[in-house]
C-alpha cells in the first residue's frame, strides 16, 4: 500500500512566521503535489514537483514556496504566515504523470493561523 | 474561476436506493475525470474514472456517466450504503496541463440506515 504521510494533523502559527508542511511517501513515486482544500472551493492545486529539485506552479502558489531536495520527501513552505492561510493542506504523491497515474493523498494538516 | 462545479454541497439517501452526485465543468479541453471520495480525517482516495472517449464507466456498485456535450458527469452509488457516507470530489484534466487536475467543491453524502 501507497503511504503518504505529513509532519503534522493540526498547526496552529502565529501572523508572519515561517511555516513548514512536510511531506513523505513511501512508494518512490516520480510526482507529488500539495493542495489546500477550502469549504466552497474544493481542492486547489498549490505546487507540484515532477522530480527532484523540481518544481511547477499550480493556481494559487503566491505565499507560498516549496522544496524538493529528496524524491520522497516535498515540503510547502509559507514564507510569512497570514491568516488567510489557515486551511486543511493535503500532500499527494503519484507514480507517474498525466491522468492515467492515481494520486495518492496524505491525510491533511489542519493549519491555523492566528 | 471555478472550471469543475459540483453544484449540490450536500445529499441525504435512504440505505439501499441510489445515490446520484453530479459535477459541471466549463473547459471543453478536459477528456479525463475523476472521482475521488474522502472520509473525516482522512485524505481522499481515488473511486472510478472516465475518459472522454466513453460515456460510461462501471466498477461495482460505482457507475461514472459522461455527457460531453452538456459538459456534465454523474456518479451513480446503487444500492448506497451507510459506509459511502463522506465527501465526494470530482476532478478533470486536459493533455495540456499535464499533472494538474483540477477538482470540484465537493458533496457531502450521507446514507441513512
Amino acid at each position: 500500500d501507497v503511504k503518504v504521510t505529513q509532519s503534522s494533523r493540526y498547526l496552529v502559527k502565529r501572523t508572519g512566521e515561517k511555516v513548514f508542511l512536510e511531506c513523505v511517501q513511501d512508494m518512490d513515486h516520480e510526482n507529488m503535489f500539495w493542495y489546500r482544500q477550502d469549504p466552497g472551493l474544493g481542492l486547489r492545486l498549490i505546487y507540484f514537483s515532477y522530480d527532484v529539485k523540481m518544481k511547477e506552479k499550480g493556481d494559487i502558489p503566491e505565499g507560498y514556496s516549496v522544496s524538493r531536495e529528496k524524491k520522497e520527501r516535498f515540503s510547502l513552505i509559507l514564507e510569512s504566515a497570514s491568516t488567510n492561510q489557515t486551511s486543511m493542506y493535503l500532500c499527494a504523491s503519484s507514480l507517474g504523470g498525466g491522468p492515467d497515474y492515481e494520486q495518492y493523498f496524505g491525510p491533511g494538516t489542519r493549519l491555523t493561523v492566528t | 474561476d471555478q472550471q469543475v462545479k459540483q453544484n449540490s454541497p450536500s445529499l441525504s439517501v435512504q440505505e439501499g436506493r441510489i445515490s446520484i452526485l453530479n459535477c459541471d465543468y466549463t473547459n471543453s479541453m478536459f477528456d479525463y475525470f475523476l472521482w475521488y471520495k474522502k472520509y473525516p480525517a482522512e485524505g481522499p482516495t481515488f473511486l472510478i474514472s472516465i475518459s472522454s472517449i466513453k460515456d460510461k464507466n462501471e466498477d461495482g456498485r460505482f457507475t461514472v456517466f459522461l455527457n460531453k456535450s452538456a459538459k456534465h458527469l454523474s456518479l451513480h452509488i446503487v444500492p448506497s450504503q451507510p459506509g459511502d457516507s463522506a465527501v465526494y470530489f470530482c476532478a478533470a484534466s486536459a493533455p495540456n496541463t499535464g499533472n494538474q487536475f483540477y477538482f470540484g467543491t465537493g458533496t457531502s453524502l450521507t446514507v441513512i440506515p
